[in-house]
């Protein structure tokens, strides 16, 4: 149980256009998803976090904007890199957990996105 | 704000070696999760404690919730080429939603 799938799992783009990343919680409902970066060796950095059915709230210094993020059911939220540019390469992973109440979240596999 | 202090950040050790690593607070957390990270996937989460002094096993691991509530440890007994990977403690922030702060991790290297 507790199945979080992230799709597409890489993806290559040009620099310009936008990408958009799906995150599912496959066996059991998400109240609240995560989405986290993560530079090469180093921990994940927590960029937002997203309620469903309502507005995701930012980490300082993450650009709304720029990392458009919806929730629109209990199984799936969208992050949005609009107008990637190649610093905005990264590993890219969303979290699901059951109820804010609930501490445990369950990690998706990661997308890898390369702004070329 | 509350961070987790993860030691050591990486080590490399020989097959069938038993490993030891830690993670330590300058706040009270009640609930300590540990997960691991193979290279280009996300976190699994291997072990959560809710319970100061708790010890609980899954498998070769084993993990303990301080006594103080600042600190938790995990240890791998028998240490096999497929543990390699890099360990996160992580703990939530009560007041924020519970939201997960994360170690630094620990990149762990085996050699066969």
């Amino acid at each position: 149980g507790a199945v979080v799938s992230q799709h597409p799992s890489w993806v290559i783009c040009k620099s310009g256009t936008s990408v958009k990343i799906e995150c599912r919680s496959l066996d059991f409902q998400a109240t609240t998803m995560f989405w986290y970066r993560q530079f090469p060796k180093q921990s994940l950095m927590l960029m937002a976090t997203s309620n469903e059915g309502s507005k995701a709230t930012y980490e300082q210094g993450v650009e709304k904007d720029k990392f458009l993020i919806n929730h629109a059911s209990l199984t799936l939220s969208t992050l949005t890199v609009t107008s990637a540019h190649p610093e905005d390469s990264s590993f890219y992973i969303c979290s699901a957990r059951e109820a804010e109440w609930r501490e445990t979240q369950y990690f998706g596999p990661g997308t890898r996105l390369l702004v070329l | 704000g509350q961070q987790l202090n993860q030691s050591p950040q990486s080590m490399f050790i020989q097959e069938g070696e038993d490993v030891s690593m830690n993670c330590t607070s300058s706040s009270i957390f009640n609930t300590w999760l540990w997960y691991k990270q193979d290279p280009g996937e996300g976190p699994v989460l291997l072990i959560a404690l809710y319970k100061a002094g708790e010890l609980t096993s899954n498998g070769r691991l084993t993990a303990q919730f301080g006594i103080t509530r600042k600190d938790s440890f995990l240890n791998i007994s028998a240490s096999i080429p497929s543990d390699v990977g890099i360990y996160f403690c992580a703990g939530p922030i009560y007041n924020a939603g519970n939201m997960l702060t994360f170690g630094g991790g620990t990149r762990l290297m085996v050699k066969p």
